[in-house]
């Protein structure tokens, strides 16, 4: 069935480093595009970064540009999220998701149809 | 950005109710409005896409509506697993943003 599994959260302190990572079963992966989206304890969905199916596109949100690293191993099946300078700010859950898209009449639609069931990441001293 | 707002942030009902939840864009955003639900300690699931289409295996007692700024989603009668936060997302431009939610308790 489809899948994903996250993997890689943990506590670690201020100012340090942490690799999540997210393993795709059950789909073709290199064809979808795939995002990081994180929740707080007790807040809301907060998106974080995109990556294009090929690799060949990134996008981040402004709360985590020039410290966080969308990547993915299509030969892996497995997309990675490097989280740099680690702020307490960062602590949540975080999920990775498949971007599905339905081709309208006129537009393509995109949306988050699979989820995994997210890793905790707490960044305390 | 764009920004999600929804109404009400919470609310009780009953089982067998119809409940109705408003999302708005700070501009027009088309149909490119995406629902979703979250139960505690769980992943959220795609209800809706495109503001009316039903994802594949959710029940048709939801349904969304809506186009530009104002989308609604709705449940037309309340069932014991639907107690849960329903957030709203929208798909026009990156970065993707989610409304803040809203959570629907039993009454």
């Amino acid at each position: 069935q489809v899948q994903l599994v996250e993997s890689g959260g943990g506590v670690v302190q201020p100012g340090r480093s942490l690799r999540l990572s997210c393993a795709a079963s059950g789909f073709t992966f290199s064809s979808y595009g795939m995002h990081w989206v994180r929740q707080a304890p007790g807040k809301g969905l907060e998106w974080v970064a995109v990556i294009w199916y090929d690799g060949s596109n990134k996008y981040y949100a402004d709360s985590v540009k020039g410290r966080f690293t969308i990547s993915r191993d299509n030969s892996k099946n497995t997309l990675y999220l490097q989280m740099n300078s680690l702020r307490a700010e960062d602590t949540a859950v975080y999920y990775c998701a498949r971007e599905g898209v339905w081709f309208g009449e006129l537009f393509s639609y995109y949306y988050m149809d699979v989820w995994g069931k997210g890793t905790t990441v707490t960044v305390s001293s | 950005d764009i920004q999600m707002t929804q109404s009400p942030s919470s609310l009780s009902a009953s089982v067998g109710d119809r409940v109705t939840i408003t999302c708005r864009a700070s501009q027009s955003i088309s149909s490119y409005l995406n629902w979703y639900q979250q139960k505690p300690g769980k992943a959220p699931k795609l209800l809706i896409y495109a503001a009316s289409s039903l994802q594949s295996g959710v029940p048709s007692r939801f349904s969304g509506s809506g186009s530009g700024t104002d989308f609604t989603l709705t449940i037309s009668s309340l069932q014991p697993e639907d107690f849960a936060t329903y957030y709203c997302q929208q798909s026009y431009s990156t970065p993707p943003t989610f409304g803040p939610g809203t959570k629907v308790d039993i009454k």
